[in-house]
């Protein structure tokens, strides 16, 4: 089974610094894909940035970047230029490439998160 | 862009009583995925259905039912309600192919149980 792991519960971050949420998984796949879900107060789901196993680079999406080491299954991600909306709960997740018995995507495996402060 | 729809968005219920979530997904989107996060917790994956057939199982109670209609969309059914079942009850929608099979998620239901 895939496991997911946050090992930070809790990030703080002064306005316009640059933070990094740690992540690392398990599994015993090569194909597969990896997300960052924010989560405000709202309770929204917001998918933020998403990366596919089979490529070396790095995605990258405005200020938000993730630094994936297959190797290491260390997926981590840097959000630069802080801002109080970034405050939120940050979800890591991984879905296997391979598809269900019916040809539609995989489950989601969450991490625990970690909790973004973001001060002035 | 229209997005994920989820009813009600609030339900409070006692224990022992029934409750019925309602999903509707994105248009064209004909895959529905069901996500309980519990309070202070990550979500867990209940059950997902593609063209009203179950695609996946995950960690649903046998007292929830769930299914998916011509329409596509989704109804979780949940009977002898528990204080446990206390929890935000997400919905996704993904498109088979689509999007790189991207799930969409909705706002949620939050289900209290007194």
């Amino acid at each position: 089974a895939q496991t997911v792991t946050q090992s930070q519960p809790e990030m703080s971050v002064q306005e316009a610094e640059t933070v990094t949420l740690s992540c690392t998984y398990d599994t015993s796949e090569s194909d597969y894909y990896l997300f960052w879900y924010k989560q405000p107060p709202s309770r929204q789901m917001i998918l933020v940035i998403r990366q596919e196993a089979y490529k070396q680079q790095n995605a990258t999406e405005n200020r938000f970047s993730v630094n994936f080491q297959k190797a290491a299954k260390s997926f981590s991600l840097k959000i630069s230029d802080s801002q109080l909306g970034d405050a939120a709960m940050y979800f890591c997740a991984y879905r296997r490439a391979l598809l269900t018995n019916t040809g539609t995507a995989s489950k989601l495996t969450f991490g625990t998160g970690t909790r973004l402060q973001v001060t002035l | 862009a229209a997005g994920v729809i989820q009813s009600p968005r609030h339900l409070i219920k006692e224990k022992r009583e029934t409750a019925t979530l309602k999903c509707y997904p994105i248009p064209r989107h004909d895959t529905v995925y069901w996500y309980q996060q519990g309070p202070g917790q990550d979500p867990q994956f209940l059950i997902s259905f593609y063209e009203k057939m179950q695609s996946d199982k995950g960690s649903i109670p046998d007292r929830f039912s769930a299914q998916q209609f011509s329409d596509y969309h989704s109804e979780l059914n949940m009977s002898s309600l528990e204080l446990g079942d206390s929890a935000l009850y997400f919905c996704a929608s993904s498109q088979k192919p689509g999007q790189g099979y991207e799930q969409y998620f909705g706002p949620g239901t939050r289900l209290t149980v007194t």
